[in-house]
């Protein structure tokens, strides 16, 4: 049973345009969620992140947005750099799992970022 | 501040083998977690130790085992490799920002 769903497997887009990544879930338990970014031969690294108490979270180029309500999550890159291209995964936690290092990931989207 | 360091690199074992696989944390930081990886599966949690007690464990079967030392260092353990346990295996370590973990690179297992 996927919980977190990235249902876009990969995305392409142009430097300098906006790369929009999507994440469902189906566990309403979820009450945190994150982005990590991941290159070839190298663990993930944290991203972003966002608290359901939130809809929107900025950080530089990197905007994520929650929507409750259709149990969807979205990571905007604005411009995107060819230096973003990168496997994205989402994943999400529920408080009491949280504490003991359990998040939950979706399967990834690839993007590719064209100069 | 040195990463989260993972050995080795790679691996390969045949089928009905045992492997070990060891982790060690970013200093200071006492939670140690496991993943495991593989294509079209995402990042699927293995466990989680804390000062080597191990405090959450994910739905793998009894062959997927682990412990951490008094050093915070943990290591993992698969007996009776089976083809399916190929993947990339992950270890994680947290601080005080408990909800972000922090990944090494990895250990690639290949089962023939």
């Amino acid at each position: 049973d996927q919980q977190v769903k990235q249902n876009s497997p990969s995305l392409s887009v142009q430097e300098g345009r906006i790369s929009i990544l999507n994440c469902d879930y189906t566990n309403s338990m979820f009450d945190y969620f994150l982005w990590y970014k991941k290159y070839p031969a190298e663990g993930p690294t944290f991203l972003i992140s966002i608290s359901s108490i939130k809809d929107k979270n900025e950080d530089g180029r990197f905007t994520v947005f929650l929507n409750k309500s259709a149990k969807h999550l979205s990571l905007h890159i604005v411009p995107s750099q060819p230096g973003d291209s990168a496997v994205y995964f989402c994943a999400a936690s529920v408080k009491g799992e949280r504490s003991y290092g359990k998040l939950t990931f979706g399967q990834g989207t690839i993007l590719t970022v064209h100069p | 501040k040195a990463g989260v360091t993972q050995t080795p690199r790679y691996l390969i074992k045949t089928r009905g083998q045992q492997v070990t696989l060891s982790c060690s944390p970013i200093s200071g930081h006492r939670s140690v977690s496991w993943y495991q990886q593989t294509p079209g599966q995402g990042l699927q949690f293995l466990f989680e130790y804390f000062s080597e007690t191990q405090r959450n464990k994910g739905n793998f079967p009894g062959r997927f085992s682990g412990r951490q030392f008094s050093n915070s260092r943990s290591e993992m353990n698969v007996s009776t490799l089976e083809l399916g346990d190929s993947a990339l295996y992950l270890c994680a370590s947290r601080g005080t920002e408990y909800e972000k973990l922090f990944f090494g690179s990895g250990t690639q297992l290949s089962v023939l």
